[in-house]
């Protein structure tokens, strides 16, 4: 069974730090582009960061590039997201997925919070 | 960056009534491949996305053919015929051709 589990959200101060996980399972991760994307509370979706398979690839929306940095372990089928110069506009919950969005390679979504 | 003009916001529909909903891009979405990225997913209340369509027109495992979409270069269309409760929540269409990837603002969909 595929699974993506984040973790790593919370409470942070504007401009402060947080690291996202994903734990991917139930596929062979090192085969796949994989990508974060966020949901402001209400809002739609943006795309925040995609990887390549090797990690060598990474892009990003003008709105966090600079301040985010995708990167992944394939040894321990993770991706990451460090993300840095937080702002509240960066508040939403976060998913990771594979990068062309398919079923059923979602998380369940993780919660920022970017507030004083 | 290319963007995807969703309409209408919403519909409203009655059980077994069929629906449109438009994606519109602002640059043509024929990759270099000759593959058009375009997708179309669900969000239901308070679940995560879930991909329906892929490359316009292929449905994912498990979607039944009551969906269906169509279209090319710039103007593309989702189609559900007869609508089921468990098709209720927001549709959103997504390109992944260029970087930025971008999505509508999405079409919620909701009982009359």
């Amino acid at each position: 069974e595929v699974q993506l589990v984040e973790s790593g959200g919370g409470l942070v101060q504007p401009g402060r730090s947080l690291k996202l996980s994903c734990a991917a399972s139930g596929f062979t991760f090192s085969n796949y582009y994989m990508a974060w994307v966020r949901q402001a509370p209400k809002k739609g979706l943006e795309w925040v960061a995609t990887i390549s398979t090797s990690g060598s690839r990474t892009y990003y929306p003008d709105s966090v590039k600079g301040r985010f940095t995708i990167s992944r372990d394939n040894a321990k089928s993770s991706l990451y997201l460090q993300m840095n110069s937080l702002k509240s506009e960066d508040t939403a919950t976060y998913y990771c997925a594979r990068h062309d969005w398919a079923t059923p390679y979602w998380g369940q979504g993780v919660m920022v919070t970017v507030s004083s | 960056d290319v963007v995807m003009t969703q309409t209408p916001p919403s519909l409203s529909v009655a059980i077994g009534q069929s629906v449109s909903i438009s994606c519109k891009s602002s640059q043509s979405l024929v990759y270099s491949d000759g593959k058009t990225y375009l997708h179309w997913l669900l969000q239901s209340s308070g679940r995560s996305p879930k991909r329906l369509i892929y490359q316009v027109s292929n449905l994912d495992s498990g979607v039944p053919d009551r969906f269906s979409g169509t279209g090319s270069q710039k103007d593309f269309t989702l189609k559900i015929s007869r609508v089921e409760a468990k098709d209720l929540g927001v549709y959103y269409c997504a390109q992944t051709t260029h970087f930025p990837n971008t999505f509508g603002a999405g079409t919620k969909l909701e009982l009359k």
